[in-house]
């Protein structure tokens, strides 16, 4: 089965980019679709988008004019990219999947990479 | 957006007692073409990601205990656990999986009483 695995920056600028990326490893990235998902203590679990190996996105509204996901095929790894960051967006970052041929539940996550906006 | 909203926000069970908890979305998330009910509901261990525990609104993911049901549809469902443990101190979320955004409820935290 897939293995999930966040990294990057563990603070970032007020105003800055916060740019995740997620390892996959175990099976082929083909077979699956990516998500990220979010928890904060104000908000709970919130669903941030979803990302197919042919590029196809899928964006919260609330955050679309902000956010980029990408899929690196070759590095077997999902990306993430929300820009212009505040406060409200300090939370932890859990990058997800879901076998390609299943419902749009949440199959697998990663362990998380905890990110702090703050100057 | 839908909104899922559970109920309530915690509750404390006592060992070997059941616990219920409550999920209402703001549309109905029943699809009549198949007849699938698109909620899933999910535990989150503390340090731990969340992990998958039915879907379909009552479809036991392989490896959940039978102590772990679903039950509804609609807008309104239920996540029933009998025979309370320790392990199962967690909060649990139900998110709806029928329209993007796929939403997730607020959390129950369940203790131990």
């Amino acid at each position: 089965q897939v293995q999930l695995h966040e990294s990057g920056p563990e603070v970032v600028a007020p105003s800055g980019t916060l740019s995740l990326t997620c390892a996959v490893s175990g099976d082929s990235i083909n077979n699956y679709f990516f998500f990220w998902i979010r928890r904060s203590a104000g908000k709970g679990l919130e669903w941030i988008g979803r990302v197919y190996v042919t590029g196809s996105t899928d964006y919260n509204p609330s955050l679309e004019s902000r956010v980029t996901m990408s899929v690196d095929t070759p590095m077997n790894q999902i990306s993430l990219n929300l820009r212009s960051v505040t406060a409200a967006d300090t939370a932890l970052y859990y990058c997800a999947a879901t076998r390609a041929n299943t419902e749009m539940v949440i199959e697998y996550w990663g362990q998380g990479s905890r990110v702090t906006v703050s100057s | 957006d839908i909104v899922m909203t559970q109920s309530p926000d915690s509750l404390a069970v006592s060992l070997g007692e059941t616990a219920t908890i409550n999920c209402k979305a703001s549309q109905s998330l029943f699809y009549s073409s198949n007849g699938k009910n698109y909620l899933a509901w999910y535990q989150q261990k503390a340090g731990q990601p969340p992990k998958l525990l039915l879907h379909g609104a009552s479809t036991r993911e392989f490896g959940v205990p039978d102590r772990f049901s679903g039950s509804g549809s609609g807008t309104d469902f239920t996540l029933t656990i009998s025979s309370l443990q320790v392990g199962d101190v967690a909060v649990y979320f139900c998110q709806q999986y029928f329209f993007s955004p796929y939403t997730f409820g607020q959390g129950t935290r369940l203790e131990v009483k």
